[in-house]
């Protein structure tokens, strides 16, 4: 099993839509969660850190589900410059030291 | 504010050559980072820096050197150069450490033939 699994898309979403993703993790003892985002060739840039309370930056919300161990992602009002592959990421810990976990990402693009 | 930034952008070599990818970061980040980017894995951590002349091996280190004699730089040098290394090479820095949020260079595609 993956140790941060996302459902790699592509999401096919309207402008002014609605959309979220989740994303399972396996190691319950993860503290640090985070969404990344990736434009097509270029780097990924943390777009939010995702807190126990859930977290909301303007059309994103995060939220964290420890119990099931998923974090989701919610954007609202879909613009078209959203449209890029959406990284979740957990900390976890390899043997001896503690790392960052990429999932694979997820694919949304955003259609007029 | 520069940040972190990486050269060459793109690379192409032969087989058995030794390639130098080169990091630098202005933020005086303590931890820098190299990871490579491959279609159906998420990134992957080659090798980590917690301070200038201490590195470690991350989760897929064969094949590769790092050093870092200065703080604000971290490159990564591929000995003899394979084609499984073939990939997308990301530098990152972080404030706090391993494990909490990192920030990445613009990356360096490397194409080993």
């Amino acid at each position: 099993r993956k140790e941060v699994e996302q459902d790699p898309g592509p999401f096919n979403v309207p402008e002014g839509a609605t959309v979220a993703f989740n994303c399972t993790y396996s190691n319950s003892a993860s503290q640090s969660f985070f969404w990344y985002r990736q434009d097509c060739r270029k780097e990924p840039k943390l777009l939010m850190s995702v807190y126990s309370s859930g977290n909301e930056d303007g059309r994103f919300t995060a939220q964290l589900n420890r119990a099931s161990q998923y974090i989701s992602l919610l954007i609202r009002d879909s613009k078209l410059s959203d449209s890029a592959t959406y990284l979740c990421v957990v900390n976890g810990r390899n043997t001896g030291f503690q790392k960052l976990v990429f999932g694979t990402g997820t694919r949304l693009l955003v259609s007029p | 504010d520069a940040g972190i930034t990486q050269s060459p952008r793109y690379k192409i070599t032969e087989t058995g050559r030794q390639v130098t990818l080169m990091c630098h970061q202005t933020w005086s980040h303590s931890y820098m980072f190299w990871y490579r980017q491959d279609l159906g894995h998420g990134l992957r951590l080659i090798y980590y820096s917690a301070a200038a002349d201490i590195t470690d091996k991350g989760e897929v280190p064969d094949g590769y050197v790092v050093s870092r004699s200065k703080t604000e730089n971290f490159p990564l040098t591929l000995e003899s150069a394979t084609r499984s290394q073939t990939s997308v090479y990301f530098c990152a820095s972080s404030l706090r450490g391993l494990g909490t949020e990192a920030f990445f260079g613009q990356g360096t595609r490397l194409t080993v033939v």
